[in-house]
């Protein structure tokens, strides 16, 4: 049983547009979130996280987005530029322990 | 500061035989988490290790197994190999038990 959902696996942009990446978690304990980012052949990368008792959180072009009541966060992107094309995982975790991915959506932003 | 490094990147082996992968967490972090990434499961946690003790463990059979040594460095093995273990490996090593995981590269084990 996947508790945590990414439902697209990939999202095509124009450069200087907004992206949305969603993900769906199902545990209902899961009060920490995180983002990553990947690119081919390297390691995932912190991007941005957001805990239980915040609806948004916000670094310069990101801001993530958590409906606790839908089990439900969103990552924005604006505006979205052609380095941002790359792989995004959405993680959960209680508390700060071990983190559960999703399947990951590819991000292609093209100029 | 070094970051998260991983021996092999890559890697070929055959059905039946067992592999042994490396971390080497970013210096001063005592927590490795590894991982197995997937083309259709995404990244899936394996194990964790903080201070030479496994905290936490995957749904993974016991073929999958991983160690910690004093210097929180890390081996994960895999024996008797099958194809659907073909798979990037990923290390992530973290401060403490708590913080915010680093990523290595991974490895890139290919079973024939």
């Amino acid at each position: 049983d996947q508790q945590v959902k990414q439902n697209s696996p990939s999202l095509s942009v124009q450069e200087g547009r907004i992206s949305i990446l969603n993900c769906d978690y199902t545990n209902s304990m899961f009060d920490y979130f995180l983002w990553y980012k990947k690119y081919p052949a390297e390691g995932p990368t912190f991007l941005i996280s957001i805990s239980s008792i915040k609806d948004k959180n916000e670094d310069g072009r990101f801001t993530v987005f958590l409906n606790k009541s839908a089990k439900h966060l969103s990552l924005h992107i604006v505006p979205s530029q052609p380095g941002d094309s790359a792989v995004y995982f959405c993680a959960a975790s209680k508390g700060y322990s071990t983190l559960t991915f999703g399947k990951g959506t590819m991000l292609l932003v093209s100029p | 500061k070094a970051g998260v490094t991983q021996t092999p990147r890559y890697l070929i082996k055959t059905r039946g035989q067992q592999v042994t992968l490396s971390c080497s967490p970013i210096s001063g972090h005592r927590s490795v988490s590894w991982y197995q990434q997937t083309p259709g499961q995404g990244l899936q946690f394996l194990f964790e290790y903080f201070s030479e003790t496994q905290r936490n463990k995957g749904n993974f059979p016991g073929r999958f197994s991983g160690r910690q040594f004093s210097n929180s460095r890390s081996e994960m093995n895999v024996s008797t190999l099958e194809l659907g273990d073909s798979a990037l490996y990923l290390c992530a090593s973290s401060l403490t038990a708590e913080g915010e995981q680093f990523f290595g590269p991974g490895t890139r084990l290919t079973v024939l």
